[in-house]
């Protein structure tokens, strides 16, 4: 069975300083990796996906995260935050072999960006 | 496009009353995702469908029906409400796996209490 890990509940950090949010997975075969966002009283929005290729993807809003197989982890990055950024961030994780796109979540990861 | 929508927004319901949600998109996705969402558990996958007429059981299917009986419609059923069943409920859609594209996108949600 497919699992994923977000260690931290929360994380704080100061705007315009670096942030990570952590991820770690466990899946048969080939991972497809993606991390969401929720903004307060919203539907989850798609941040970016790894599917094959380049470790590092880059997606919107300026975030970015790295794969690294030999660790499975697929940490969310952003070199710079915004308060703009606070929300709450979910890694998922879908087996290759899943017939029907489905994706398991983690716990999810409370980003919180202080001015 | 709307994208995902979703119906009620809200809902209070007393226990054992029955109520369907109702979920549309507009994308032409294949596959479409039920999802509750509990505090520090993520998003759990109720039932999911991967085509007109077909629904399979997700990760707890328990208390709940659906149906898929048109492309751009799915209805996720509560028979006999029970006060575990408090929750936000989210409905996705995505594209066949065929399309090569898997993330999911998601609609606003629709927060249920059953008193």
């Amino acid at each position: 069975a497919q699992s994923v890990a977000q260690p931290e509940d929360q994380v704080n950090v100061a705007e315009g300083n670096p942030l990570t949010v952590k991820c770690t997975y466990s899946v048969s075969g080939n991972p497809y990796l993606f991390w969401y966002v929720q903004y307060p009283n919203r539907g989850l929005q798609f941040l970016l996906k790894y599917i094959t290729g380049d470790n590092l993807v880059k997606g919107s809003y300026g975030f970015e995260a790295e794969f690294n197989k030999s660790q499975t982890s697929f940490h969310l990055k952003k070199p710079s935050a915004l308060v703009s950024d606070s929300a709450l961030y979910f890694c998922a994780v879908r087996d290759v072999n899943n017939a029907g796109n489905m994706l398991t979540f983690g716990g999810g990861t409370r980003l919180m960006v202080k001015p | 496009n709307a994208g995902v929508t979703q119906t009620p927004k809200f809902r209070v319901l007393k226990t054992g009353q029955s109520m369907t949600l109702l979920c549309a998109q507009d994308m032409n996705h294949e596959y479409m995702y039920w999802y509750r969402q509990d505090p520090g558990m993520g998003l759990r996958l109720i039932h999911y469908s991967v085509g007109e007429g077909t629904t399979a059981k997700g990760e707890v299917p328990d208390g709940y029906n659906v149906s898929r009986l048109k492309k751009q419609n799915f209805l996720l059923g509560l028979e006999s409400a029970a006060p575990s069943q408090t929750s936000v409920y989210f409905c996705a859609s995505s594209y066949s796996k065929a399309r090569g594209s898997y993330e999911q996108y998601f609609g606003p949600g629709t927060r249920l209490t059953v008193t």
